[in-house]
């Protein structure tokens, strides 16, 4: 158990909605990371905040934001989705180089 | 976009054989890092070398970096079923993105232990 906690753990929904994942850093943990893994693009990095700001953005699509508490809780959200956001998305939180990473939510838009 | 390449894509061992991953990656680091994942599951930390080390040991796990030819190896020894899952490489950098520290990984390889 890394200490990360995301949910839901699975989430269906339609083409066009919006959801929104969760994620809860280890304690004490000031970065929040959100990796999108998908079939044909691997993983990939998504967005990090650090201390209620964003700090690095990676290929996150217009229709995806993020934020972060002052709890230090994040979440993600994503909206107009299309069939190709099906993926699992990690969230991960680091207080130094080792990232550790939430069990993730599968996705599926049908 | 990935940083690089794990080689092989599959590899398949006799339980008690070792196995060998290959990683490389396109730009300077910081630092590179494995991770494990169980069948659709979150991902595991396994080990951590500095762009300034060679070599790091953990347990099984022996890994080595050549900063000069960018790649890296991840060697498991004495492999078990339980060692059945894909293995990532990641890297931290490059070294001008000081305080960026998202991970980008490699393709992955997977690795199923034959009991």
């Amino acid at each position: 158990d890394s200490g990360v906690t995301q949910t839901p753990k699975h989430l269906i929904t339609a083409t066009g909605q919006r959801v929104t994942l969760r994620c809860s850093p280890r304690s004490g943990d000031l970065s929040v990371y959100w990796y999108q893994q998908s079939l044909d693009q691997g993983l990939q990095f998504l967005i990090q905040y650090y201390n209620g700001e964003e700090r690095a953005k990676g290929n996150i699509l217009e229709r995806f934001s993020a934020q972060q508490f002052p709890d230090l809780h994040s979440e993600l959200n994503l909206s107009s989705l299309e069939l190709g956001d099906s993926a699992l998305y990690f969230c991960a939180s680091s207080a130094s180089d080792t990232q550790y990473f939430g069990p993730g939510t599968r996705l599926t838009v049908l | 976009s990935q940083q690089g390449e794990e080689d092989p894509q599959a590899l398949s061992i006799q339980e008690g054989e070792n196995a060998t991953m290959n990683c490389s990656y396109k730009t300077s680091i910081n630092n590179l890092q494995w991770y494990r994942q169980n069948s659709g599951r979150g991902l595991v930390h396994l080990i951590l070398i500095r762009s300034n080390e060679r070599e790091k040991h953990s347990g099984r796990l022996r890994v080595t970096l050549d900063t000069s030819k960018k790649s890296s190896s991840l060697l498991i020894t004495a492999s078990r079923a339980a060692d059945t899952a894909s293995y990532f490489c990641a890297t931290v950098g490059p070294i001008s993105n000081f305080g960026n520290e998202k991970l980008t990984f490699g393709t992955g390889t997977r690795l199923t232990i034959i009991p």
